[in-house]
């Protein structure tokens, strides 16, 4: 267990649905990253946080998702109008800046299956 | 994207060392190398870093090439629960770009 949680762990939707995944990153961590993993891929970075700023966004980021870190603690990722191409496994990490190192510890994700 | 390259698939017998390479020939010279792995089912874990000098931790060592294009990953005394996939990151800026990884099978 790294510390960094997320609920839910699997979320099933109909095609067109709305969907919201949470993450509770380690609490003294000040970044938040997300990201989508597809079978047989490696993860791939969708967007980061520093403290509640979202300051990077990925290409992959389409319009129907959006991600928010109201106070800077946890993050939701929400996807709206979902296709069965979301259909992926959806990772949060977090990490604190300042130390150098900038190791980023996963949480176990919440798989998505679009129906 | 990715910017590493690694086998797809090695084996390596109970109780000896797995060497797993990584080849990433466009990195610059201040992007640091990661390797993370990821067992079925949940999040990648973090296991060793480093820049240019070989690194070791209570996990397994880094030695990176002199000239920084390639990379390996040595778990000194692999057991069946080191069978996973294994990522070779480089970061770029705050990004991490993983590559498809190598799975790593530990044969008893």
């Amino acid at each position: 267990d790294t510390g960094v949680s997320q609920d839910p762990r699997h979320k099933i939707t109909k095609r067109g649905q709305n969907v919201t995944f949470r993450c509770d990153p380690i609490s003294e961590h000040n970044r938040l990253y997300w990201y989508r993993q597809t079978l047989g891929q490696g993860p791939e970075f969708l967007t980061y946080f520093q403290n509640e700023a979202q300051l990077e966004k990925s290409r992959l980021l389409s319009d129907r998702f959006s991600a928010e870190r109201p106070k800077g603690s946890f993050s939701t990722l929400e996807i709206q109008r979902t296709e069965q191409g979301d259909s992926a496994m959806y990772l949060c990490a977090s990490s604190l800046v300042g130390t150098g190192k900038n190791i980023q510890y996963f949480g176990a994700g919440t798989r998505l299956s679009v129906l | 994207d990715a910017k590493t390259t690694q086998p797809t698939s090695m084996d390596c017998a109970e109780g000896r060392a797995a060497n797993l390479p990584c080849n990433h020939s466009t990195i610059s010279g201040n992007e640091y190398v990661y390797w993370y792995r990821q067992i079925h089912s949940q999040g990648p874990q973090y296991i060793i870093h480093g820049l240019k000098n070989n690194e070791t931790n209570e996990m397994a060592s880094l030695i990176i090439t002199e000239d920084r294009k390639s990379s390996t990953l040595i778990l000194p005394h692999a057991t069946l629960r080191d069978t996973a996939v294994y990522y070779c990151i480089v970061r770029v800026g705050n990004q991490f770009y993983f590559g498809t990884g190598t799975s790593l099978t530990v044969i008893p």
